[in-house]
């Protein structure tokens, strides 16, 4: 079956250094989703992508899916303590299986 | 509106015992998914009902059960708990089969198995 590979699986950081997360799928993509999840907290629904090569911007996170929509990426420049989580990638397989497929996770701490 | 509501949001257990939760999804949403959430595991997706039918299924045995009804809230049951049962257990709704345009996550329920 389809499966989502997220990496790193950890990241701590100093606060105000950048941060990646990236998301690869064993098959192709209709769309690409992340969620961010506070400690203690549930899924939050941040973005989703659908077009190959799509680049999206919100404050200081740019989302990235791949050109060949199998991969993804999350970028947060200057990473505050308020980006503190996991953020988590979901992938809808192309083809019309209509289940999303989680990532495992990236959890990041931000040391102020 | 009025988000995806879950309860209860903790429930302790003992083995052996069943247990019932329950998921009220966004109003007009007709897909409910639920997932367990454990530390070391991620979100693992048990079932997902689309109107009142159960459509997808992870790999979870028999005793993890649940149902849909009519206007679209949702209950899942595990019987004979096992320690391993214990995690936070998430509802998340949806407007189309699959969460495939994204999901509302409910608060979940954090169940304690001792």
């Amino acid at each position: 079956g389809q499966q989502v590979m997220q990496i790193p699986q950890y990241q701590h950081v100093q606060e105000g250094e950048d941060f990646t997360t990236y998301c690869n799928s064993s098959t192709t993509l209709s769309n690409i989703q992340w969620y961010k999840q506070r400690p203690g907290g549930h899924p939050v629904f941040l973005i989703q992508l659908v077009k190959s090569g799509e680049v999206k911007k919100q404050k200081r996170l740019t989302f990235q899916f791949g050109e060949a929509k199998k991969n993804s990426s999350l970028h947060i420049t200057a990473t505050q303590t308020t980006d503190v989580g996991t953020y988590f990638c979901a992938g809808a397989p192309e083809g019309g299986s209509e289940k999303l497929v989680f990532g495992k996770g990236t959890k990041l701490t931000v040391n102020p | 509106k009025a988000g995806v509501t879950q309860t209860p949001r903790y429930l302790i257990k003992t083995r052996g015992q069943q247990v019932t939760l329950s998921c009220s999804p966004i109003s007009g949403h007709r897909s409910v998914s639920w997932y367990q959430q454990t530390p070391g595991q991620g979100l693992q997706f048990l079932f997902e009902y689309f109107s009142e039918t159960q459509r997808n299924k992870g790999n979870f045995p028999g005793r993890f059960s649940g149902r849909q009804f009519s206007n679209s809230r949702s209950e899942m049951n595990v019987s004979t708990l096992e320690l391993g049962d214990s995690a936070l257990y998430l509802c998340a709704s949806s407007l189309n089969r699959g969460g495939i345009y994204g999901y509302t996550f409910g608060s979940g329920t954090r169940l304690t198995v001792v």
